[in-house]
């Protein structure tokens, strides 16, 4: 079983729809989750990280459960350039490294 | 201020052939750790280096080494290049205190073994 997975997509949404991603991972021991986005062919780069209360940022919302080992990301209002890869992260701090682990990856086009 | 620069952007080489990839990170920045993207994949944990020294390894073989210079930039070296290893190869740097481990990524190397 892979330590993160994710449903590779791709979603397909109309500009202004609202998208969900979800994410599991399957140590418990993991201790801090992201969200990075990738556009083609570039790097990953960080979106938001994800708190066990739940947090937003702007169209952006992520939300945390532990108990279940999920972990979703909410983008309202899509837009044009929401186009790209999310990846969804965790760390297990015990390695005290900060070693990330990412899923496989969701791919959102968003269309006219 | 200067991100996480990587060197080739681009890189082709034969089965057997042995490659190095460079990586300065960002300023300030005292930690870099490498990562593998196949294609359609997440990126994959190679190593981390700290204070010249390989602090971690995921689960790849020997034939991936690296080093660290004084000046915490790193080089990742791969030798008996196989098919498999053509990939994107990720640089990331951060500080060493995990409370403040935000990575940053570079561009990557695009790696491609024929």
């Amino acid at each position: 079983r892979k330590e993160v997975e994710q449903d590779p997509g791709p979603f397909n949404v109309p500009e202004g729809a609202t998208v969900a991603f979800n994410c599991t991972y399957s140590n418990s021991a993991s201790q801090s989750f992201f969200w990075y986005r990738q556009d083609c062919r570039k790097e990953p780069k960080l979106l938001m990280s994800v708190y066990s209360s739940g947090n937003e940022d702007g169209r952006f919302t992520a939300q945390l459960n532990r108990a279940s080992q999920y972990i979703s990301l909410l983008i309202r209002d899509s837009k044009l350039s929401d186009s790209a890869t999310y990846l969804c992260v965790v760390t297990t701090d015990s390695s005290k490294t900060g070693k990330l682990i990412f899923g496989q990856g969701t791919t959102l086009q968003v269309k006219p | 201020d200067a991100g996480v620069t990587q060197s080739p952007t681009h890189l082709i080489k034969t089965r057997g052939q042995q490659v190095t990839l460079r990586c300065s990170p960002k300023s300030g920045h005292d930690t870099v750790s490498w990562y593998q993207q196949a294609l359609g994949q997440g990126p994959q944990f190679i190593f981390q280096y700290y204070e010249e020294e390989e602090r971690q390894r995921g689960n790849f073989p020997d034939r991936f080494s690296g080093h660290q210079f004084p000046n915490y930039s790193s080089e990742l070296n791969v030798n008996a290049l196989l098919l498999g290893d053509s990939a994107l190869y990720l640089c990331a740097s951060s500080f060493a205190d995990v409370a403040k481990n935000i990575q940053y990524f570079g561009a990557g190397t695009r790696l491609s073994v024929l």
